[in-house]
């Protein structure tokens, strides 16, 4: 049971340089999430997309944009990355039965940039 | 801003003592759920409450969710050295164009002394 799969799980980008952190579920949920973590602080989400062909910004969407490729993959993207993009980014997935059940996360990708 | 904020921002106790976290929340929600992390690792779901609960057990953790204070509370009881990590209240929306979104609070680091 693979669950949640993110891609890279480390990651080091000079400033300027693009990237895509790929992330797979394989539990068949609608829900997918991107969030990023910085030393001291909760989770800040980046974008959700609640269903598939469906995404949305979150708190801090400045800087990133989504894939929703298909019901299993949502990839996010930093066109053009900079120091503040530094930080431990997380993927998460859930699903809708009588309301929203629980989100399950990947490992997470520590990204550097420098 | 952060939908969900906890207190205390860190808590330090013996073992089998009992540790207390509260979260407050801002707007109306489909249910609240607490998460765990261990060191910066993914985080893990512990237990979910919905909106028309009051009180929910699971093993050592009982959670309350009082809606017309929109707030929360994590109790663990006879609390172990293996409970050191960081535990995270997150919200679902109700509701509107942000349903399903999962917002996190900032997180109550708990460590447990032997």
């Amino acid at each position: 049971n693979a669950g949640v799969t993110q891609t890279p799980k480390f990651q080091v980008l000079k400033t300027g340089q693009s990237m895509t952190l790929q992330c797979a579920q394989d539990m068949n949920h609608n829900s997918m999430y991107w969030y990023r973590q910085d030393p001291g602080m909760g989770l800040r989400l980046i974008y959700y997309s609640a269903s598939e062909g469906t995404t949305d910004k979150g708190e801090v969407p400045n800087g990133y944009n989504v894939s929703r490729l298909n019901k299993r993959e949502f990839s996010l993207r930093l066109e053009s990355a900079a120091p503040s993009q530094t930080s431990v980014y997380f993927c998460a997935s859930s699903e809708y039965f009588r309301g929203y059940t629980e989100a399950f996360f990947g490992q997470g990708t520590r990204l550097t940039v420098v | 801003s952060q939908q969900g904020e906890e207190d205390p921002q860190a808590l330090s106790i013996q073992e089998g003592e009992n540790a207390t976290m509260n979260c407050s929340y801002k707007t109306s929600i489909n249910n609240l759920q607490w998460y765990r992390q261990n060191s910066g690792r993914g985080l893990v779901h512990l237990i979910l409450i919905r909106s028309n609960e009051r009180e929910k057990h699971s093993g050592r953790l009982r959670v309350t969710l009082d809606t017309s204070k929109k707030s929360s509370s994590l109790l663990i009881t006879a609390s172990r050295a293996a409970d050191t990590a960081s535990y995270f209240c997150a919200s679902v929306r109700a509701g509107g164009t942000s349903y399903g979104k999962l917002t996190f609070g900032q997180g109550t680091i708990l460590t447990v002394h032997p």
